[in-house]
């Protein structure tokens, strides 16, 4: 089974403050993806990337950024953490773009106070 | 640009019962669709999908038709229960060729069983 692994559960961190998600995905896949998820917004693309060193903008990009140095990690980057990004997020991975067979991690719940 | 629309929750329903959860999209051409299941503190799985007009996806007992004409992907199930406790997301996908965007998610629906 192909596993993608978020390295945090949960994290806490204060305004401000430069914060890592890493992702990691065990399948070769070519494809990568952030989301986020909030209550009664349901999931939304924040980047992707098709390939290493290769990234697009999802829907709302804003205040983040990502990095693929290597085929099997997608880290999510907030430069400057705010409150408004207090959220549920969840990394995927697929061989295909199309959404055939999305593997998701199990989320990090990050809370920024 | 493309959107699901799916009904809001929590719903809930008694062991045994029968189910449908309501989804309904826009898209630009002919996209893929998908029902995700998220079970409590864990991230999402793919329950089924239908990839053209008229395709059934079914798993676990749950089945959704993919009818171009009302653009709708409904997902039943005859008897469900407990353990179907969840959020369920549906979602579509476009691909054009040059590469798709990821999935468009609808904002989930909280389906809560009772015994």
């Amino acid at each position: 089974d192909v596993k993608v692994t978020q390295s945090s559960r949960y994290l806490v961190k204060r305004t401000g403050e430069k914060v890592f998600l890493e992702c990691v995905q065990d399948m070769d896949h070519e494809n990568m993806f952030w989301y986020r998820q909030d209550p009664g917004l349901g999931l939304r693309l924040i980047y992707f990337s098709y390939d290493v060193k290769m990234k697009e903008k999802g829907d709302i990009p804003e205040g983040y950024s990502v990095s693929r140095e290597k085929k099997e990690r997608f880290s999510l980057i907030l430069e400057s953490a705010s409150t408004n990004q207090t959220s549920m997020y969840l990394c995927a991975s697929s061989l295909s773009r199309t959404g055939r067979g999305y593997t998701f991690g199990s989320g990090t719940r990050l809370t920024v106070v | 640009g493309n959107s699901v629309t799916q009904m809001e929750g929590p719903v809930t329903l008694s062991e045994e019962a029968f189910l449908t959860i309501n989804c309904t999209y826009t898209a630009t051409g002919y996209p893929s669709l998908f029902w995700y299941v998220q079970y409590p503190g864990e991230g999402l799985q793919l329950l089924l999908k239908a990839t053209k007009a008229d395709d059934k996806g079914s798993n676990k007992g749950f089945e959704a038709t993919y009818r171009k004409e009302t653009t709708s992907f409904h997902l039943e199930k005859g008897s469900v229960q407990v353990s179907d406790s969840a959020v369920y997301f549906c979602a579509l996908s476009m691909y054009s060729g040059g590469g798709a965007d990821g999935l468009t998610f609808g904002k989930g629906t909280h389906l809560i069983i009772q015994p």
